[in-house]
């Protein structure tokens, strides 16, 4: 069990560029979730995958974000033509789909200039 | 909709002491489960302590406990004899019993033990 592993730990861009970032979850764990923190605040829910299904999505993931979890593993988060608000840190986690408890990444903490 | 409320910004504590950390919410679900995560800086968040809504009985987890008010919707963290590596920001989180298992945190508290 090696953990919740993201990456890159950091992201520094532009604004307007595309970025994206990776998630690797605990190897069983068949939920997935991706929560934005920004300074100041506690994580805020993004998106969840069962397995490879993207079952909810928050009214903050606008147009710009998608997600996807091709076969149930991994997970990519990617945004569109970046704007200063995007800077925050990305967290992703990961639960076994009976349990409760969700298994936190270190994040990615993203700065738009 | 469900919130989570942590009046205290930041807290302080000496090494060797008793602090509390407050956290209240709102639901009007009568199941629902509550955790406190830890999050070190530049380190992922880990769980220190979860409490069912249905179990009476407060959660105790070597030196950290919970005050679980279910009527007052009241979910404070006691961490006794503070060490210097309780230092990170506290978050209390709330979870439905069922759907998409999503967190709510609160906005965190961040513990300074002073040694």
């Amino acid at each position: 069990d090696t953990g919740v592993s993201q990456n890159p730990r950091h992201k520094i861009t532009k604004r307007g560029q595309n970025v994206t970032f990776r998630c690797d979850p605990i190897s069983e764990h068949n939920r997935l979730y991706w929560y934005r923190q920004t300074l100041g605040q506690g994580p805020e829910f993004l998106t969840y995958f069962q397995n490879e299904a993207q079952l909810e999505k928050s009214r903050l993931l606008s147009d710009r974000f998608s997600a996807e979890r091709p076969k149930g593993s991994f997970s990519t988060l990617e945004i569109q033509r970046t704007e200063q608000g995007d800077s925050a840190m990305y967290l992703c986690a990961s639960s076994l789909a009976a349990g409760n408890i969700q298994y936190f990444g270190a994040g990615t903490r993203l700065s738009v200039l | 909709a469900q919130t989570v409320t942590q009046s205290q910004p930041e807290m302080s504590v000496q090494e060797a002491e008793t602090v509390t950390l407050s956290c209240t919410y709102d639901t009007s679900e009568s199941d629902y489960y509550l955790f406190w995560y830890k999050q070190p800086p530049s380190r992922q968040m880990i769980l220190v302590i979860r409490q069912e809504a249905y179990k009476q009985q407060n959660a105790t987890e070597n030196r950290f406990s919970v005050n679980f008010q279910k009527a007052a919707k009241s979910f404070s963290l006691k961490i006794s004899d503070s060490q210097l590596g309780d230092a990170a920001m506290y978050f209390c989180a709330y979870r439905r019993p069922s759907g998409t298992y999503k967190y709510i945190f609160g906005t965190g508290t961040r513990l300074k033990v002073l040694a």
